[in-house]
């Protein structure tokens, strides 16, 4: 069965410190692999998706960047976090009709 | 573009109730419709998968149907217990390419002792 890990599961960070989230996958292979962002008492939006290796689409323009180096591992990253940043980011994969969601990162932005 | 919107926004019921959570979207070309349930500060469970050709689905004490013509989506939770508090949320899947699940902003449920 399919597992997604996220790390760390909470970060606080100072405006304007740079930002790196870690998502990987096991038990599928080339999979569609996601990030949403939560804002409190709201819903899912989404930020990027990769259907594989560099191959990236954003939703909406932000200060935020996503990448993925290998097929198991997505990461979100920004040079310079801002307030509105501050969220529960969740990693997810997408394949054929279901989805299923990492643990998530609470990240507070100071 | 399509819009997902899930009514009541926040339901406490007293424990033992049936309850229903609604779903509306506005583009009814959707490959499936997933129920999810989010614990706070946790990741998201799925609980219900309709693909578009179907009309419901059924888990235990859940029914979830699917009206795709109209927009509409409905999850039916028998028998609530406290253990069932929880957000939940409605999301679904274009029928394009792009493999997009597109979210409600949920219904925050509270059942009552």
């Amino acid at each position: 069965s399919q597992t997604i890990h996220q790390w760390p599961a909470t970060l606080v960070q100072p405006v304007g410190s740079p930002l790196s989230l870690e998502c990987t996958v096991e038990g599928t292979s080339n999979p569609n692999l996601y990030w949403y962002r939560q804002a409190a008492g709201r819903g899912l939006q989404l930020l990027f998706y990769s259907i594989g290796i560099d191959q990236i689409s954003s939703e909406v323009p932000q200060n935020l960047s996503a990448s993925r180096p290998q097929d198991r591992q997505f990461i979100l990253s920004s040079k310079k976090l801002l307030l509105s940043d501050s969220g529960f980011y969740l990693c997810a994969w997408i394949g054929g009709a279901v989805g299923i969601f990492g643990p998530g990162t609470r990240l507070t932005v100071l | 573009k399509q819009e997902v919107t899930q009514i009541p926004a926040a339901l406490s019921v007293p424990e033992g109730e049936n309850l229903v959570l609604n779903c509306s979207f506005t583009d009814s070309a959707i490959y499936n419709l997933q129920w999810f349930r989010q614990d706070p500060g946790k990741g998201l469970t799925s609980l219900l998968l309709i693909q578009s050709s179907q009309r419901e689905q059924t888990s235990g004490r859940l029914n979830a149907s699917l009206d795709k013509s109209s927009g509409r989506s409905t999850l039916y939770i028998a028998a609530s217990q406290p253990g069932d508090s929880a957000t939940y949320l409605c999301a679904v899947k274009e029928a394009d390419s792009s493999y997009k699940l597109i979210f409600g902003s949920g219904t925050r449920l509270l059942v009552r002792p």
